[in-house]
């Protein structure tokens, strides 16, 4: 799986977007992106994920640069609730059950009032 | 929604004890995984499961962590002599299809604490 960047820590005001940045300059063709988070203390959570063209779901917002050398989730209001460690995994084809996904420090999101 | 189920949510035990952490993965999901998180540090992959076999492990997972799926429902972590450093949160994970567009899904944790 190629190596992720990511700022170690953002904040945002409540209500405002974040946008949380990840640079995977080493990405391959056939793999994707992914985004999940971990409020404390629980397991990761998926979020979103992509290939090539910009993704959005009820949580977030994927957008990748068409290089596809590094991408950005947006949470487009982010709440309190949205305070947790946001982390980019970049994951390809997986056989036999053994892609394994690898968790950096991600970046840690601080959304305060 | 369906999710991942993880008993108990804790776990006390003396050091040397074995522990058994429970895991009901998603129903129709073929790969289950653990991992663990030490307080205040990353999520590391401990092992995957796939077809009643074990398909990868890591360093980790020494000869003292045994899995079984001992029924269709769950996925089990043993680890049988419980040192202090074993003290971590115990995710379980279950993944459909071995496709690179197919999600993990992770279970709420069972945390832990050896004494």
């Amino acid at each position: 799986d190629a190596k992720t960047t990511q700022p170690t820590s953002m904040d945002c005001a409540e209500g405002r977007a974040a946008n949380l940045p990840c640079n995977h300059s080493t990405i391959s063709g056939n793999e994707y992106v992914y985004w999940y988070r971990q409020i404390h203390s629980q397991g990761p959570q998926y979020i979103i994920h992509g290939l090539k063209n910009n993704e959005t779901n009820e949580m977030a917002s994927l957008i990748i640069t068409e290089d596809r050398k590094s991408s950005t989730l947006i949470l487009p209001h982010a709440t309190l609730r949205d305070t947790a460690v946001y982390y980019c995994i970049v994951r390809g084809l997986a056989s036999g059950g053994s892609y394994i996904p690898t968790f950096g420090r991600g970046t840690s999101l601080i959304v305060h009032p | 929604e369906p999710e991942v189920t993880q008993t108990p949510s804790h776990q006390v035990t003396q050091m040397g004890q074995e522990v058994i952490l429970r895991c009901v993965p998603i129903s129709n999901h073929l790969y289950f995984y653990w991992y663990r998180q030490i307080l205040g540090q990353k999520v590391e992959f401990l092992v995957s499961f796939y077809n009643n076999e074990i398909s990868e492990k890591s360093e980790i997972f020494d000869d003292q962590f045994s899995v079984e799926r001992p029924d269709g429902s769950n996925f089990t972590l043993k680890i049988r002599s419980t040192k202090l450093e074993d003290s971590a949160m115990y995710f379980c994970a279950s993944l459909l299809l071995a496709g690179a567009q197919e999600t993990q899904y992770f279970g709420p944790g069972t945390r832990l604490l050896v004494l």
